[in-house]
């Protein structure tokens, strides 16, 4: 595609649910990032994936997040029993490769209620 | 071990200049901008490898050192369009092993040019 791309661009939840967030990048992109934007807040690395290898994980706040990718393209980010605290943007970012320029989506907003 | 940015905040009149610093506790092998205007997604401005490297953007312009792992964007004559949060984002040394290109932002700058 063109672009990165999201889905849903919205998506409410009753507390306790899991939620599960799509991404797909740019084709022919290997690094692909999540990030979590809450209101008025800077980004916050969650997981990078670079190709095949093994992602980087170090920024998942709790077990409850979890992402997977399938080689280099489509990847998914689910949340276990969502808490209110997850309410957010989730961003999706793809690059060339990594360190390379970033190319964010739009963003999932979601919303715990 | 994200950036630190400085200013969090800053208000200029067209016109006016203004710089937003990033330092890092870690080796770079990179420095990334971004700016993000309200309820849109982030959009890059420049990226700088090299130590002592300057790059230009309109008229915003960045340099880069890397041997005090700290970056600095400089907005020239500001316009009304160039309002938004801006970014630095950090990506590891290519020595650092897995998860070096991990992209770490700072909390970002929030600029506002009023007329």
């Amino acid at each position: 595609g063109a672009g990165v791309s999201q889905s849903p661009s919205n998506k409410v939840t009753e507390k306790g649910k899991d939620v599960e967030l799509r991404c797909d990048p740019i084709s022919g992109h290997t690094a692909l990032y999540w990030y979590r934007q809450r209101l008025g807040q800077g980004l916050e690395f969650l997981i990078y994936f670079q190709g095949n290898s093994a992602p980087d994980k170090s920024g998942l706040p709790s077990d409850r997040f979890s992402a997977e990718r399938t080689g280099e393209s489509v990847s998914t980010l689910t949340i276990q029993r969502t808490q209110q605290e997850d309410s957010a943007v989730y961003l999706c970012a793809s690059s060339l490769r990594g360190g390379n320029e970033a190319f964010f989506g739009q963003g999932t907003r979601l919303t715990v209620v | 071990q994200q950036p630190v940015q400085s200013p969090q905040a800053v208000i200029l009149r067209e016109g006016e200049d203004a710089v937003i610093n990033c330092s890092s506790s870690k080796a770079l092998y990179s420095v990334h901008w971004y700016r993000q205007k309200h309820g849109e997604a982030p959009v890059f401005l420049m990226i700088l490898l090299k130590g002592g490297e300057q790059k230009g953007h309109e008229k915003i312009s960045a340099s880069f050192n890397e041997k005090k792992q700290q970056s600095s964007l400089y907005l020239t004559a500001s316009q009304l369009s160039y309002s938004g949060t801006y970014f630095c984002g950090q990506a590891g040394s290519i020595y650092s092993g897995a998860g070096s290109y991990q992209l770490t932002f700072g909390k970002g700058t929030k600029l506002s040019v009023i007329p």
